[in-house]
């Protein structure tokens, strides 16, 4: 039982690329999230993914798609990538968002760098 | 919208001794839940305790309790027998207990070193 999963673990972009950031549950959880963490902040909701076939804007979607591949995996898109995006990217999972107890396990982050 | 302020940017404990992270918060809603999470050197964001508002006692896990004050919006975490393993970055975290959305607003954290 690997939890969540994220790839890649680091990456270093030039200003305009574009990469997708992958991750995967294996617990059959309903609900994913994507959240970002710059220095000296907590993490921010970017997007996330109540159930299977949705999504909905968080605190911070600008620059960002992303896609729930179905259950296990959802995936965020950087289509060109900005300095202002250099950060670290954290997936979380949880059985039912909004469910009394929810508890969201993250996966291990990504670090990305934009050039 | 809701708010999380942690106001200790760091904290320092000897170990063995007790410390006490602080964290308020502001929201106009009566059912939430609140979080504490800590990120050791690795990144990984690992739940230390939890607190569902609605229930008055205190939540305990081992050496690891709260604080929880309704009225006052404040919820510390009180970490005893402090270990080297104990030092981290610890995230306060709040969540709406209503709707669909179960995202989680985060403090900017308390880096907590602990001292041999």
């Amino acid at each position: 039982n690997a939890g969540v999963t994220q790839t890649p673990k680091f990456q270093v972009l030039k200003t305009g690329q574009s990469m997708t950031l992958q991750c995967a549950q294996d617990m059959n959880h309903n609900s994913m999230y994507w959240y970002r963490q710059d220095p000296g902040m907590g993490l921010r909701l970017i997007y996330y993914s109540a159930s299977e076939g949705t999504t909905d804007k968080g605190e911070v979607p600008n620059g960002y798609n992303v896609s729930r591949l179905n259950k296990r995996e959802f995936s965020l898109r950087l289509e060109s990538a900005a300095p202002s995006q250099t950060s670290v990217y954290f997936c979380a999972s949880s059985e039912l968002a909004g469910t009394l107890g929810d508890e969201q396990f993250f996966g291990p982050g990504t670090r990305l760098t934009v050039l | 919208a809701q708010t999380v302020t942690q106001s200790q940017p760091e904290m320092s404990v000897q170990e063995a001794e007790t410390v006490t992270l602080s964290c308020t918060y502001d929201t106009s809603e009566s059912d939430y839940y609140l979080f504490w999470y800590k990120q050791p050197p690795s990144r990984q964001m690992i739940l230390v305790i939890r607190q569902e508002a609605y229930k008055q006692q205190n939540a305990t896990e081992n050496r690891f309790s709260v604080n929880f004050q309704k009225a006052a919006k404040s919820f510390s975490l009180k970490i005893s027998d402090s270990q080297l393993g104990d030092a981290a970055m610890y995230f306060c975290a709040y969540r709406s207990g209503g709707g669909s959305q179960g995202n989680l607003i985060f403090g900017k954290g308390t880096k907590l070193s602990v001292k041999p």
